[in-house]
């Protein structure tokens, strides 16, 4: 059973500073990885979409990363603005049987200070 | 384009009713994805319609249901409601292949009494 992982689940930085999200998945059989942007009370923003065969994304001041072998993705954001306060999710598409199903981690929110 | 709708975005109900939550995806996207989200458990998986067919379900009891019409929008049904039922229920929307990024709607809030 594919687990998903963020850890830590908060974290509070000083704007302008550059930083790393963590996720890290068990199984190493997925179709692609997905982050996300959740703001409170809202649904999803799909941030990055990686596919298995691709090792980064870039998007702006964002770069998703993905190790397939080592089960792990990093969400890097640079020089951080109290805008990218939000909660961070990832999630993996896996297989096999599973044609559309997200695999969730709980998320990782991130509070940037002023 | 527009994007993925969900109505209504508020519900309250009591405990043993039952509520019906509708979705519509973004035009030309024929699946449709249902997740509840709570604090404890995080993004839940439900079911996923394509093609007004039901293509994948998640671990859920059986008073969760759903159905797909044939313009693509998708209703999900919970009966004999639990307090452990309150959540945010989120729905995506794709074109259809198991690559593409799914986009999710707003999410409909149910506090259930």
């Amino acid at each position: 059973k594919q687990e998903v992982t963020q850890i830590p689940a908060a974290l509070s930085v000083p704007e302008g500073e550059n930083l790393v999200l963590n996720c890290s998945f068990t199984d190493s059989a997925i179709y692609n990885l997905q982050w996300f942007r959740q703001d409170p009370g809202k649904g999803l923003t799909s941030l990055l979409l990686i596919q298995s065969s691709q090792r980064e994304q870039t998007s702006g001041r964002l770069n998703a990363s993905l190790d397939k072998s080592s089960g792990r993705s990093t969400l890097y954001i640079a020089a951080s603005q109290p805008g990218d306060s939000a909660t961070y999710l990832c999630a993996v598409r896996i297989r096999p049987g599973a044609n559309s199903k997200l695999t969730f981690g709980k998320g990782i929110t991130l509070s940037v200070r002023p | 384009k527009a994007g993925v709708t969900q109505t209504p975005r508020y519900l309250i109900k009591t405990r043993g009713q039952q509520v019906t939550l509708s979705c519509s995806p973004i035009s030309g996207h024929r699946s449709v994805s249902w997740y509840q989200q709570t604090p404890g458990q995080g993004l839940q998986f439900l079911f996923e319609y394509f093609s007004e067919t039901q293509r994948n379900k998640g671990n859920f009891p059986g008073r969760f249901s759903g159905r797909q019409f044939s313009n693509s929008r998708s209703e999900m049904n919970v009966s004999t409601l639990e307090l452990g039922d309150s959540a945010l229920y989120l729905c995506a929307s794709q074109t259809g292949g198991s690559t593409d990024t799914q986009y999710f709607g707003p999410g409909t809030r149910l506090t259930v009494l």
